[in-house]
C-alpha cells in the first residue's frame, strides 16, 4: 500500500520569505501523481499543485513550485514570497494513475505559521 | 462561492442521536465523496459514489449511512455514534471518479459527540 509522509507537524516563516515542505512517498509504481492541497481555518482544502511522475518538469504554479525526485520519492513544496493568506495546514497526496486502487492518499500534514 | 456547499458547518449530538450531514454542490461533477479528519491523522476516505452508485466503502462502521440521492447532493446518516467518531466530515466532488486527482472540497462539518 502507499504511505505518505510528511515529517515537518509545523513549520513558520516570514513574511515575503521562501519556505520548503516536505514530503515523502512509499510506492511500487513507476506512474502516478502527486498533489499539495492547503487547508486555511475555513478548513476548506485547496489544490494547490499536481505533478505527474512521468514529468521530470518540476510543477510552478505562481509562487508555489515542487522539487520532485522521483528516484527519492521525495516531493517538496516551496512558496516563495509567503504571504499572509499563506497560512494553513497543507496536505500531500499521492494518487495512482490508474487500476483498481486509484484512490487519493493523503499525509498528516503540516501547520505552516507566516509571520508578519 | 465554493461550489461544494455542507451544512451544518458544525454539529452537537448525544450517542442516541439519529442525524444527517448535507453535501450539495454546483459543479456539475459526478463523483462525490465523504472524508473523515481527524486530528494529527491522515485524512480517511469513508465512501465514494460515481454517477449516484456508490463505488467504495472504506471499510466504514454501519453507523454512518450514505445516501446520494442525484449527481449534486450527498448526505451522511448518523445514528448511534460513539465519541471517537467526533471529527471534522469533509465532503468533496470531482468531475468523475478522482477526477485526475483534483478534488473540489466543503468546508466540513465539525461533529462533536457527547
Amino acid at each position: 500500500a502507499q504511505t505518505v509522509t510528511q515529517s515537518q507537524p509545523e513549520m513558520s516563516v516570514q513574511e515575503a520569505e521562501t519556505v520548503t515542505l516536505s514530503c515523502t512517498y512509499d510506492t511500487s509504481e513507476s506512474d502516478y501523481y502527486l498533489f499539495w492541497y492547503k487547508q486555511p481555518p475555513s478548513r476548506q482544502m485547496i489544490l494547490v499543485i499536481r505533478q505527474e511522475a512521468y514529468k521530470q518538469q518540476n510543477a510552478t504554479e505562481n509562487r508555489f513550485s515542487v522539487n520532485f525526485q522521483k528516484a527519492a520519492k521525495s516531493f517538496s513544496l516551496k512558496i516563495s514570497d509567503s504571504q499572509l493568506g499563506d497560512a494553513a495546514m497543507y496536505f500531500c497526496a499521492y494518487r495512482n494513475s490508474g487500476g483498481s486502487n486509484y484512490k487519493l492518499t493523503f499525509g498528516k500534514g503540516t501547520l505552516l505559521t507566516v509571520n508578519p | 462561492e465554493t461550489g461544494v456547499t455542507q451544512t451544518p458547518r458544525h454539529l452537537v449530538m448525544g450517542m442516541t442521536n439519529k442525524k444527517s450531514l448535507k453535501c450539495e454542490q454546483h459543479l456539475g461533477h459526478n463523483a462525490m465523496y465523504w472524508y473523515k479528519q481527524s486530528a494529527k491523522k491522515p485524512l480517511e476516505l469513508m465512501f465514494v459514489y460515481n454517477f449516484k452508485e456508490q463505488t467504495e466503502n472504506n471499510s466504514v462502521p454501519s453507523r454512518f449511512s450514505p445516501e446520494c440521492p442525484n449527481s449534486s447532493h450527498l448526505f451522511l446518516h448518523l445514528h448511534t455514534l460513539q465519541p471517537e467518531d467526533s471529527a471534522l466530515y469533509l465532503c468533496a466532488s470531482s468531475p468523475e471518479d478522482y477526477g485526475g486527482g483534483k478534488l473540489f472540497f466543503g468546508s466540513g462539518t465539525q461533529l462533536s459527540v457527547l
